[in-house]
């Protein structure tokens, strides 16, 4: 499974734009790119997941460039709700008998 | 549709006691997972089961164990329980892919 490097912890405000970038420079040509955001006591939500260019659904947008070798998970207008660890996650969309392979994460506060 | 149960949802136990943790995934879904979450180690997986087979098994000592019934439902069992195993444990089932769907977890509490 490719590792991935994603910051630590993130500050923003509510009501902005919030773009976390994920380092993943060793990605395989069968690989998935996919984010779980998760509370603090609950277990992690999946978010979105993509291969290429771009994907958008109702809560997140991703952006995968040409060379797959990063992904930016972007979060528009957030809220207070959105304080979370976000994970970055790459790997065969096949290969669940592998596990996931879970970071750090990125620790997202927002603020008001 | 109803989610990942994961029962209980608090325990406590004693040193050298044992545990046993159930998990329900959604309907249809053949694949269970099990992790264990520390604020140390973070998300570390376990074992996975597929039509009640464990398909693949994380590094963890033998003291920790799993089944998966015939109706998908699984169960994870640790022995001889150590405090450094008290953890929240989480239960993700999927199809296959990588769109998987954890429960609350169980938060286990070793004194």
């Amino acid at each position: 499974l490719a590792k991935t490097t994603q910051p630590i912890s993130m500050d923003s405000y509510e009501g902005q734009e919030v773009n976390i970038t994920c380092s993943h420079n060793n990605i395989a040509t069968n690989d998935y790119i996919t984010w779980y955001q998760q509370f603090p006591s609950q277990g992690p939500r999946f978010i979105i997941q993509g291969y290429k260019t771009k994907v958008t659904n109702e809560v997140a947008s991703l952006f995968i460039p040409a060379d797959r070798k990063s992904s930016t998970l972007s979060l528009p207008r957030v809220s207070l709700s959105d304080t979370a660890v976000y994970y970055c996650l790459v790997g065969d969309t096949g290969g669940g008998a592998d596990g996931l392979t879970f970071g750090k994460g990125t620790h997202l506060i927002i603020q008001p | 549709k109803a989610g990942v149960t994961q029962t209980p949802r608090y325990l406590i136990k004693t040193r050298g006691q044992q545990v046993t943790l159930s998990c329900s995934p959604i309907s249809g879904h053949r694949s269970v997972s099990w992790y264990q979450q520390t604020p140390g180690q973070g998300l570390q997986f376990l074992f996975e089961y597929f039509s009640e087979t464990q398909r693949n098994k994380g590094n963890f000592p033998g003291r920790f164990s799993g089944r998966q019934f015939s109706n998908s439902r699984s169960e994870m069992n640790v022995s001889t329980l150590e405090l450094g195993d008290s953890a929240l444990y989480l239960c993700a089932s999927g199809t296959g892919g990588y769109g998987y769907t954890f429960g609350s977890g169980t938060r286990l509490t070793v004194v």
